[in-house]
Formats: structure tokens, sequence, C-alpha cells
């Protein structure tokens, strides 16, 4: 079946440092979307990509979606502790309106 | 707050016991999703309603069954609960703006 991977499943890095989590779909998709969730809290929408190639920037987030519409990523510049965190990625499954299939999420862990 | 009102937030139960989930959506939202997160797992999609009618379904055992009122609020009964439902249950609406989903703080089940 459809599938969203994304890696790493876990980071840490030092504050300050950069961080990338990658998204790779097993199909094309029409969208994807980037959630964060926080730790003992619930996933926050935090953009959605709808064009090839598309790039969003939100102050240190950059996303991407890819040429081919099944991978993305996002950078997040300069890490900070509130940067901590589990990122989502999710595309809508095809041919089923409203679905949404989110990846295993990737866990960031920031050392001040 | 995402709007999306859930209860109850905590709940421990015994196996072989049944619960009831409740998930109101964010006003003016006709839809809820219903997802599953285990420990340091990802969001496993379980069922999706629209102005009352199922719209899809996921991976959602046979013991476990939802449903949506006519005033929209869903309820997700559980049944004959195992060790292994222990989890994390989210509900969410979707926005019409990106078809974005907006999250429940969520109902964590322990069962014991």
């Amino acid at each position: 079946g459809q599938q969203v991977m994304q890696i790493p499943q876990y980071q840490h890095v030092q504050e300050g440092e950069d961080f990338t989590t990658y998204c790779n779909s097993s199909t094309t998709l029409s969208n994807i979307q980037w959630y964060k969730q926080r730790p003992g809290g619930h996933p926050v929408f935090l953009i959605q990509l709808v064009k090839s190639g598309e790039v969003k920037k939100q102050k240190r987030l950059t996303f991407q979606f890819g040429e081919a519409k099944k991978n993305s990523s996002l950078h997040i510049t300069a890490t900070q502790t509130t940067d901590v965190g589990t990122y989502f990625c999710a595309g809508p499954r095809t041919g089923n309106t409203g679905k949404l299939i989110f990846g295993q999420g990737t866990t960031l862990q920031v050392k001040p | 707050d995402s709007g999306v009102t859930q209860t109850p937030k905590h709940l421990i139960t015994a196996t072989g016991q049944r619960v009831t989930l409740r998930c109101s959506p964010r006003s003016g939202d006709l839809s809820v999703y219903w997802y599953q997160q285990s420990l340091d797992q990802g969001l496993q999609f379980l069922i999706h309603y629209y102005n009352g009618e199922e719209r899809a379904k996921g991976n959602i055992l046979e013991r476990f069954s939802a449903q949506q009122f006519p005033d929209l609020h869903s309820e997700l009964n559980l049944s004959s609960l195992e060790l292994g439902d222990s989890a994390l249950y989210f509900c969410a609406s979707m926005g019409t703006t990106a078809g974005e989903l907006f999250f429940g703080e969520g109902s964590r089940l322990t069962v014991l």
C-alpha cells in the first residue's frame, strides 16, 4: 500500500547546528503537509506544499517539495531548544479524498 | 488551542473493558478523523467521518467502532481492551484553507 517514510527517526544536535528531515512517498502526492508535535503535545500544522519544486520558508524553517512530488524536506537553520519535538510529513492517500498518511516522524533533540 | 475538544484527557482501565472517547470538531468543521499514536510510533489513521457519514477506514480493529452524531461530535468506542491498545488517541478536524488537520489534545488510554 501507499507509504510515507521519513528519515532519520531521531536526531540529536547541538544548539545552533542545522537540522534536516527527509520525507519520501511511494506514490506521487498532490500535496504534502508538515506538522510539529512538541513533547507531550499534539501535532500542529506547519505548512502545505503543492507545486512541484516548491520552496517555502518560515523564519528558520525551509520546506521543499521535490520535482517529482514524491519527496520533501524540512531544514531548520541554527536550531534552538524551542525546536525540540517530532516533525511529521503527511500526504493525501491516492484516490481517497481527505485521508492523510503520516510518516513515522523525526524526533529532534537539541542540546543547549 | 486548536478548537478541537477531546475527553477524557486520561483514562486508565483494565483488560477486557470498554471505553468511549469523545471528540468535538472545530466550529464549522464537518469532518472528524481519529488517529492512534502508540509509544514512539507515528500517527496511525483509524477512521474518518464527514457530516455523519463514514468516509474512510484505516487499520481499525474490529473491536473498535466510531460514529459521528448529528451535532457533529464523534465517539470512538474501544472494547475488549488489550494491553496493546494503550496509546494516545487523537481526534482531528479538517480546515478548509489548506486541507490541514487541527488536532485535539488527545486522550491517553492506559490498559492495565
